[in-house]
């Protein structure tokens, strides 16, 4: 059973580097998110898609992009790293938007 | 956007029953209150999700009042495995889709 996968699984990333951030769900959902959780904190919203072939913004959505050519796929994109892009990102899907969400094991970027 | 409050650690021991409130005052009306469970490196899990009155699951309970400005997760009869971190959300279910999560509560649960 999959469910949700991430990869990778840690990265270190040199400022100014692009990075695709991967998710891949096996559950057919409707739904997808990717999300940020800085140390001590709760998660932020970065972007989400209700089903293929839409996204949304979420809270912190600046400089991040996301697809979602497929039910099963939601890659994140950094475009150009930041030191502050440092956190574990976490990639969840549900069923429908707002249902109970399954989340994947996260990836811990690392921008130097 | 609604904001939740919660206590920002908690305590119990194994075999109580562990009450943890949820502020939600701005609260729309298509909101519904969700609550997750995380343990240190792993993603959240779903704990359980209501919108009015009470939901019960295998795990746990959530009570909601009629003006559904609080809510309150119960968990009976914790063990030490419970010990985590709990996150109440609040957000609606559509298009609009916005998921505010707040620092969570960490409950510590003792021998």
């Amino acid at each position: 059973i999959a469910g949700i996968t991430q990869a990778p699984t840690s990265q270190i990333l040199a400022a100014g580097r692009r990075m695709t951030l991967r998710c891949t769900q096996d559950m057919r959902h409707n739904a997808m998110y990717w999300y940020r959780q800085d140390l001590g904190l709760g998660l932020r919203l970065i972007h989400y898609s209700n089903t293929a072939g839409t996204t949304g913004k979420g809270e912190v959505p600046d400089g991040y992009s996301v697809s979602r050519a497929n039910t099963d796929d939601f890659p994140l994109t950094l475009a150009s790293a930041v030191p502050s892009q440092t956190s574990v990102y976490f990639c969840a899907s549900s069923p429908e938007l707002g249902a109970e969400a399954f989340f994947g094991q996260g990836t811990r970027l690392t921008v130097v | 956007l609604a904001k939740t409050t919660q206590p920002i650690s908690m305590d119990s021991y194994e075999g109580q029953e562990v009450n943890i409130t949820c502020s939600h005052n701005n609260i729309a009306t298509n909101d519904y209150i969700t609550w997750y469970q995380q343990f240190p490196s792993q993603g959240p899990r779903f704990i359980i999700q209501g919108y009015k009155t009470k939901v019960t699951n295998e795990v746990a309970s959530l009570f909601i009042p009629a003006d559904r400005k609080s809510s309150t997760l119960s968990l009976p009869r914790v063990s030490l495995s419970d010990t985590a971190v709990y996150y109440c959300l609040v957000g609606s279910r559509d298009s609009n889709y916005q998921l505010i999560w707040g620092a969570g509560t960490k409950l510590i649960i003792k021998p």
